[in-house]
Order: structure tokens, then sequence, then C-alpha cells
């Protein structure tokens, strides 16, 4: 593995069901972010981790829950998911802690889409 | 509230040169960054201004001035594989990032 991997690619899911969308970097990072990204609008951080063993919520939390088990993975679950949840979702991993920097590397991203 | 403005869609010529534009209300500063971003793909790093002035690397150059809250990429020798999204981010207060809508730009030959 050379980066962030996600799985699945793409998915497609009724409404009321639990999907968990997963993340994994091989590059040590301490951070790691999830992100969605829907059309005219800016990514948008749902939930971020800092540190294994730590997260925090970002912008759109709500309908999301992450873990962090371990510093690679870093899986997201809808719970229940609903059609508003329709969209392309990105992990993304930053070495926190570079003074001055802290440039995010994305991996290929989840296409989901909730009927 | 924090906002990142930056056009929608631009259109340029293969061969010429064009700069796009990043203006930003955020709570503090740390840092802009510019990634790329090919349709159906993830973003790429492209650079990373904290001080004030131009950063050049290659073909791409990217400008900050922080008083006026301004960036911008500046794109020469423009090639079909340019047209992308480019999407402006900067690093607020709590390190965390906040993003721009992205601008498309169209490479025509």
């Amino acid at each position: 593995i050379a980066g962030i991997t996600q799985a699945p690619t793409s998915q497609i899911l009724a409404a009321g069901r639990r999907m968990t969308l997963r993340c994994t970097q091989d590059m040590r990072h301490n951070a790691m972010y999830w992100y969605r990204q829907d059309l005219g609008l800016g990514l948008r951080l749902i939930h971020y981790s800092n540190t294994a063993g730590t997260t925090g919520k970002g912008e759109v939390p709500d309908g999301y829950s992450v873990s962090r088990a371990n510093t690679d993975d870093f899986p997201l679950t809808l719970a229940s998911a609903v059609p508003s949840q329709t969209s392309v979702y990105f992990c993304a991993s930053s070495e926190v802690g570079a003074v001055g920097t802290d440039t995010q590397y994305f991996g290929p991203g989840t296409r989901l889409t909730v009927l | 509230g924090q906002n990142i403005d930056q056009p929608t869609e631009m259109t340029a010529t293969e061969g010429a040169i064009v700069q796009i534009n990043c203006t930003y209300q955020t709570s503090g500063f740390n840092g802009l960054f510019w990634y790329q971003q090919h349709a159906g793909e993830a973003p790429t790093f492209l650079s990373y201004n904290v001080l004030d002035g131009l950063e050049e690397k290659g073909r791409f150059s990217s400008f900050l001035s922080r008083s006026k809250g301004y960036s911008y990429l500046l794109l020469k020798e423009l090639q079909m594989k340019d047209s992308a999204s480019y999407l402006c981010a900067v690093l607020d207060s709590n390190y965390q990032l906040i993003w721009g809508a992205g601008t498309k730009l169209i490479i025509k030959p």
C-alpha cells in the first residue's frame, strides 16, 4: 500500500441502512480527516482525529460517527443513511506537528448514493 | 463566519497564462493551500503560502497578500492536462482547513 486507500469505491445504499466507509493510510500520519464533497460546495469536514484514540467534530458531523483505534485506520459510519448523505466522501491524512505546514493527502474517494 | 471566494469557472487557451484568484475571511490564518482536482479524482497538493509574496514551482506560481486576504494561482504555458478544478483552502487559527468551492478551469486548444 502506498498512501491512503478507501473502500468501497462506490456504493448504492437503501435509506435506513447502516454503512461503514473504510480508510487506511500507511504514512504513519498522526491526523486523519473525513470530508464530503458535493457539487458547487467546497470540501466539508465531517470528523477528524489529531492522533490515535482521539476524535473531533467538523463542520457537518450529524448522522456520522468515527473511531480511531490505531494510527492507520479511520472508519466512518453512517448509522442510518438518509438521501441527503449522497455524496463523494474523501479521507485524508496529514503529519500534524510539522510546524508551518499541514499538507493533507487524500484517498481516492467513495461515491455513495442513498436511495 | 468564515468564507473563501473563488470564481466558479474559467476558460483559457492552451499555451496561454491564467490567474485564478482566491479571497478569504477566516478566524486566524496559518497558511493558504492550493490543490488540484481532476474530475472524478482526489485533490492533490500544489502549493502552500504562509508569508506574503510569490512562490514559484515550475509552471505554477502562487501569490499571497495577508493584509488583503487574497491569493492567486498562476498557471503558465497551459496544457490540456491542466483542465481541472483548483481548490483554495486556508488553515485557520485552530489549524482546521477551510475550503473554497473550487474553480473549474477549462483549457481549449
